[in-house]
């Protein structure tokens, strides 16, 4: 069965540089979420999408940005990294909205900041 | 605030030992979501279980148990005869049902190291 896809799988930036993770969910999925795991750390939550339109937002810094394209695919984009910004990044997916409605995640990014 | 604990952050056994990791959560929602997730080195989230606030009926799946307690607010997990292959991150997960951007909220997870 198709899983989420997330790209890259590893990125390494400098500070002060910009990236960007892609995440495509599960085939009719409908909601994508994103979550970063600092080393050692449980995964935050960071933003959610509905029908391409936002639908939560959790502890997101100011200098990332999220959004849900119309083939449902999803991008978050971080800009001014900063060393703090090195962590796993977890993509999920859903079908519709609800606490009922089980996520996947996809294989995260990790990404490194130097 | 819906919150989880996994008081034990780090164990180990030796293998065909029983282990288990306790989740103990806080919500005020009647209706919520409690998950289990294995994280190998490897990185990813492996879905164990979900289980709903109604259904307190315990559950087995082969070598894992889940033993759901309401009372306690507690979403224990057994794994019977540990293997090396065990060894991994496990983090139990709340989600509310009044939460309906249905983020997770995970515990910090207990690290479990199954020795030889």
């Amino acid at each position: 069965a198709a899983g989420v896809i997330q790209s890259p799988r590893h990125l390494i930036k400098e500070k002060r540089e910009t990236a960007t993770l892609k995440c495509y969910p599960i085939p009719r999925h409908d909601t994508v979420y994103w979550y970063q795991q600092g080393p050692g750390q449980d995964p935050q939550f960071l933003i959610s999408f509905y029908e391409k339109m936002q639908s939560d937002k959790g502890s997101i810094p100011d200098r990332f940005s999220a959004q849900q394209f119309s083939d449902y695919h999803s991008e978050l984009n971080m800009s001014s990294l900063e060393l703090g910004d090195s962590a796993l990044y977890f993509c999920a997916s859903s079908l519709g909205q609800g606490s009922y409605n089980e996520q996947f995640f996809g294989p995260g990014t990790r990404l490194t900041v130097l | 605030a819906q919150k989880v604990t996994q008081a034990q952050t780090e164990i180990s056994v030796v293998e065909k030992e029983d282990v288990t990791l306790d989740c103990v959560y806080e919500t005020r929602d009647t209706t919520y979501y409690l998950f289990w997730y294995k994280q190998p080195p490897s990185g990813e989230l492996v879905f164990l279980i979900r289980r709903n606030s109604f259904d307190e009926q315990n559950e087995i799946s082969g070598r894992y148990s889940w033993n759901f307690q309401k009372s306690t607010s507690s979403f224990n997990f057994t794994i019977t005869a540990s293997q090396v292959v065990d060894s991994a991150v496990y983090f139990c997960a709340l989600s509310e049902a009044q939460n309906y951007g249905q983020n997770f909220v995970f515990g910090p997870g207990t690290r479990l190291s199954v020795l030889p």
